[in-house]
């Protein structure tokens, strides 16, 4: 089966950047999600890439590269409440969305 | 009003109770979803109902029964669970589950222990 590969666990420094990686197997590739999900609380939308490059949404962006299997969600200026999980999902070539287990971030002050 | 909600929020029960869980949505959306969530370990798509009807059915034991009366509600019953069934089940929606870029609205979830 495809699988995706996400860190467990970052922790990173309040006003700081962060990159969280995601791998995912290349074949039948149909688009690359990001939700974030805080504890106890809904995963909620935050990006979606189906062409390679960068997309910009004020403090969070999320690239992609479709050759390599490869997405990163990166966020700036970080502050406490981005401590969230970050989920990567990619959509297959029959639309079903595969998950990866989520890295945890944690933002130190 | 959040766009969907599900009941209960905790759920205690012991292997031999029947409880149900609860999701209704309020975006407007036709297709919805129920997915297992445990720590460490990614999503799994449970059930999938689009336009009242199931469309998938991800190889769930049978001591889960999803119920879908209409497009804005979704039931998930429960009996005879066992201890590895407690999880964090979370119920989502969206516009159609068909072709197409499709976004995920996830209720907060109801955490499971079965005991």
């Amino acid at each position: 089966g495809q699988n995706i590969d996400q860190p467990t666990e970052m922790t990173a420094t309040e006003g700081a950047i962060v990159q969280i990686n995601c791998t995912y197997q290349t074949s039948g590739f149909n688009g690359l999600f990001w939700y974030q999900q805080h504890a106890g609380e809904a995963p909620t939308f935050l990006s979606y890439n189906v062409l390679d490059g960068l997309e910009e949404k004020g403090r969070f962006s999320s690239f992609l590269s479709r050759s390599k299997g490869y997405s990163y969600l990166l966020l700036k200026e970080l502050q406490m409440k981005d401590s969230a999980s970050y989920l990567c999902a990619q959509r297959d070539s029959n639309y079903q969305l595969i998950w990866g287990a989520g890295t945890k971030l944690i933002i130190k002050p | 009003e959040t766009g969907v909600t599900q009941t209960p929020r905790h759920l205690v029960m012991g292997m031999t109770n029947k409880k149900s869980l609860k999701c209704e949505q309020h975006l407007g959306h036709n297709a919805m979803y129920w997915y297992k969530q445990s720590a460490k370990k990614p999503l799994e798509l449970m059930f999938v109902y689009n336009f009242k009807e199931q469309t998938e059915n991800n190889s769930v034991p049978s001591r889960f029964s999803p119920e879908c009366p209409n497009s804005s509600h979704l039931f998930l019953h429960l009996h005879t669970l066992q201890p590895e069934d407690s999880a964090l089940y979370l119920c989502a929606s969206s516009q159609d589950s068909g072709r197409g870029y499709e976004k995920l609205f996830f209720g907060s979830g109801t955490q499971l222990s079965v005991l």
